[in-house]
């Protein structure tokens, strides 16, 4: 039983295209996020859904957009990707989120982008 | 500076060592987060604390909140323990994980 999944594992693509990414938890939390490992594997977050809701929006190029049509799934597309785009994304989900609140995070396998 | 330092950066040890990894930060937090990602390049979560200690098999994570440092223990180490291990904090008012940049471990059977 996966508990998060994330597809697909490898993507390859070229510059100027546009892809996406999706994740899915079955562990009915409330909180998902996205994080990018780049080349010297330091992990930071893109964006952090609770409940559907956009909760942390990082400074990422606004050709990234996520997307969470329920509380089990959050996908990232992103627009016109560029050489540094390439990377490992992550989809992580916790319990739940707020300041007091912290949790566990559960995390996908990762998917590993490179753009040509 | 980051916020969240890991030492040593690289650790090479022989099976049955015990190892000790440090993580020290800057800021006051809510949680601390112990993570482990195997050479396939998974990531898992070994624990979450906010105080004292905790175990998990060979596993022992310790917090001195005051002192703003966290160690991550491993008893007779193990190849299998080969991994790189990151610790991520918390901060009061912040729901953002901050991480480290990871100690690379190498347990040499």
């Amino acid at each position: 039983d996966t508990a998060v999944s994330q597809t697909p594992k490898y993507l390859v693509t070229q510059m100027g295209n546009d892809k996406s990414i999706k994740c899915e938890q079955n562990l009915g939390h409330d909180t998902m996020y996205w994080y990018k490992q780049d080349s010297k594997k330091f992990l930071k977050i893109m964006f952090s859904y609770n409940n559907k809701e956009l909760i942390i929006n990082e400074t990422v190029p606004n050709r990234f957009s996520p997307k969470s049509p329920d509380k089990a799934h959050l996908n990232l597309h992103i627009n016109s990707l560029e050489l540094g785009d390439s990377a490992v994304y992550f989809c992580a989900s916790s319990q739940r989120s707020g300041l007091a609140a912290a949790s566990e995070q559960y995390f996908g396998p990762g998917t590993r982008l490179t753009v040509t | 500076k980051n916020e969240v330092e890991q030492s040593p950066q690289n650790l090479t040890a022989q099976e049955g060592e015990f190892i000790t990894i440090n993580c020290s930060y800057s800021v006051g937090i809510s949680a601390l987060h112990w993570l482990q990602q195997h050479p396939g390049g998974g990531i898992v979560s070994l624990f979450m604390l906010s105080s004292g200690k905790k175990k998990h098999g060979r596993l022992i994570a310790t917090i001195n909140i005051q002192e703003k440092h966290s160690s991550l223990h491993i008893t007779a180490s193990h190849p299998r323990d080969s991994a790189v291990y990151i610790c991520a904090v918390l901060p009061f008012g912040n729901e953002k994980l901050t991480f480290g940049t990871g100690t690379r471990l190498t347990i040499i059977p």
